[in-house]
C-alpha cells in the first residue's frame, strides 16, 4: 500500500533562516505529490503539487519543492522563514497523507 | 477549481446520536472523497464516494458507522452513526479536479460530549 512519511514530527527555525521540510513516498509509477500547509484552527491550503515535468516545483507564499525520484522524495524548501510560516505541513501522495510537521518559527 | 462547502462547520453532539454532514461543490466533479482529522492528528482516507456507485471504504471504516450518500455529481453526505467521544474530530470532504488536485472543504468539527 502507497505510505508517505515525514520524518520530522516537529521543526524549530529562526526567522529568517531556510526550511527544508523532509517527505518520503512509496512506490509509484507516476506519483501525484502535494504538500499541503494547516494554521492552527484552519483548513487545508494547497502550497504546491507536482504531477509530471519539471521536478523543481514552485507554489505560493515562496515555497518550493523537488521531485526526485530516485530517493522518492518530495522535500519542500523556502530560501526564508517569516514568522506566519509557523503552521502544520503535510506531504501528500494522492489520497494518503503524511503525518504532518509541525513548524515553529523564532523571533 | 471547484468550490467546496460543507454544512455544519461545527457541532456538538450527545453520544449515541448520529449527525450527518453535507458537503455541495459548485460544479460537477465524478469522485469525492471523505476525511477525518482527528485532534492533533494527520487526514485519514475514510471513504470515496463515486455518483452511481456504493462508496469504497477504507481499512477500519465501516457502511454503518460512516454511511454515505452521492445521490447527483454536485452532492454528498457524511453520516456519523451512533457517535462516541473517540467519533470527535475534523471532517473533511474533497474531490479531484486533473489541473488542481484534490480541493478541500473547510471541514466540520465534531465534538462529542
Amino acid at each position: 500500500a502507497q505510505s508517505v512519511t515525514q520524518p520530522d514530527i516537529h521543526i524549530t527555525v529562526s526567522e529568517g533562516a531556510s526550511l527544508e521540510l523532509r517527505c518520503n513516498y512509496s512506490y509509484g509509477a507516476t506519483p501525484y505529490l502535494f504538500w499541503y500547509v494547516q494554521s492552527p484552527g484552519q483548513g487545508l491550503q494547497l502550497l504546491l503539487k507536482y504531477f509530471s515535468g519539471d521536478t523543481l516545483v514552485q507554489g505560493i507564499k515562496g515555497f518550493e519543492a523537488e521531485f526526485k525520484r530516485s530517493q522518492s522524495s518530495f522535500n519542500l524548501r523556502k530560501p526564508s522563514v517569516h514568522w506566519s510560516d509557523a503552521a502544520e505541513y503535510f506531504c501528500a501522495q494522492d489520497m494518503r497523507f503524511g503525518a504532518g510537521t509541525r513548524l515553529t518559527v523564532k523571533p | 477549481s471547484a468550490v467546496i462547502s460543507q454544512k455544519p462547520s461545527r457541532d456538538i453532539c450527545q453520544r449515541g446520536t448520529s449527525l450527518t454532514i453535507q458537503c455541495q461543490v459548485d460544479s460537477q466533479v465524478t469522485m469525492m472523497f471523505w476525511y477525518r482529522q482527528q485532534p492533533g492528528q494527520s487526514l485519514t482516507l475514510i471513504a470515496t464516494a463515486n455518483q452511481g456507485s456504493e462508496a469504497t471504504y477504507e481499512s477500519g471504516f465501516v457502511i454503518d458507522k460512516f454511511p454515505i450518500s452521492r445521490p447527483n455529481l454536485t452532492f454528498s453526505t457524511l453520516t456519523v452513526s451512533n457517535m462516541s467521544p473517540e467519533d470527535s474530530s475534523i471532517y473533511l470532504c474533497t474531490h479531484w479536479e486533473p489541473l488542481y488536485g484534490y480541493t478541500f472543504g473547510s471541514g466540520t468539527r465534531l465534538t462529542v460530549v
